[in-house]
């Protein structure tokens, strides 16, 4: 089944303690990104990938790092957590033609991260 | 900068009326328009796409969407609403070729639907 798989689903952490959510794609798409979903925000871009070892900054990027070693997985990592960011987020992938981004994201069922 | 406006926070609809959702759009070059849906405790599910030529496009379980170019809008509609069709509707617009990575979705409508 051709899908993104989001780990975890939910996690409950404190200031200041790293952490890492995995996204896994096994569709074999270029284009992946993370997205954050906060009430009455819609979802905001944190940062993008449009292949192997390419990835850019979306809208919100501070306070998150990405890495994109392998087409399948886009990790996104949480250094130095803060309550801000507590926050429902999602993970997507799409397959790519050039630039030319004309195809649909397929979204994992997100992770719920509360920071205390 | 691109950017997308979803003017109502909810749409309240009859069953069996018709439905419509509306999103506008700013970019610097040409959209690319997308349309998903979102049920409760899952990820977003595409619906439809506008990337050129036919201005009205049609997507899953009888949706469509009409693209204006003039008025920089791409509204959601159904002829019929379904029960089933309860839920949470974003807008996304990425701006081709000036930000082919970035997507920017719009802050999602609320869509209910009453028997």
């Amino acid at each position: 089944e051709a899908q993104v798989t989001q780990n975890p689903r939910y996690l409950i952490t404190v200031t200041g303690k790293k952490l890492t959510v995995t996204c896994s794609q096994n569709m074999n798409h270029e284009y992946m990104s993370w997205y954050r979903q906060d009430p009455g925000l819609g979802l905001r871009q944190i940062y993008y990938s449009m292949n192997v070892e390419v990835t850019d900054k979306g809208d919100v990027p501070e306070g998150y790092k990405v890495s994109r070693k392998e087409k399948r997985n886009f990790p996104l990592i949480l250094e130095s957590p803060s309550p801000n960011q507590t926050s429902l987020y999602f993970c997507a992938s799409s397959p790519t033609q050039g630039s030319e981004g004309n195809q649909p994201q397929h979204f994992g069922d997100g992770t719920r991260l509360s920071i205390l | 900068a691109q950017s997308v406006a979803q003017p109502e926070d909810q749409v309240n609809v009859a069953e069996g009326n018709p439905l419509t959702v509306k999103c506008t759009y700013s970019v610097s070059g040409n959209p690319y328009l997308f349309w998903y849906v979102q049920y409760p405790n899952r990820g977003l599910q595409f619906l439809l796409k506008y990337i050129t030529g036919d201005n009205l496009v049609k997507g899953s379980y009888g949706f469509e969407a009409e693209f204006n170019k003039s008025q920089t809008s791409f509204h959601l509609k159904k002829p019929s609403a379904l029960v089933s069709d309860s839920a949470l509707y974003f807008c996304a617009v990425r701006d081709i070729p000036t930000n082919a990575g970035k997507s920017t979705f719009g802050d999602g409508t609320t869509l209910t639907v009453k028997p």
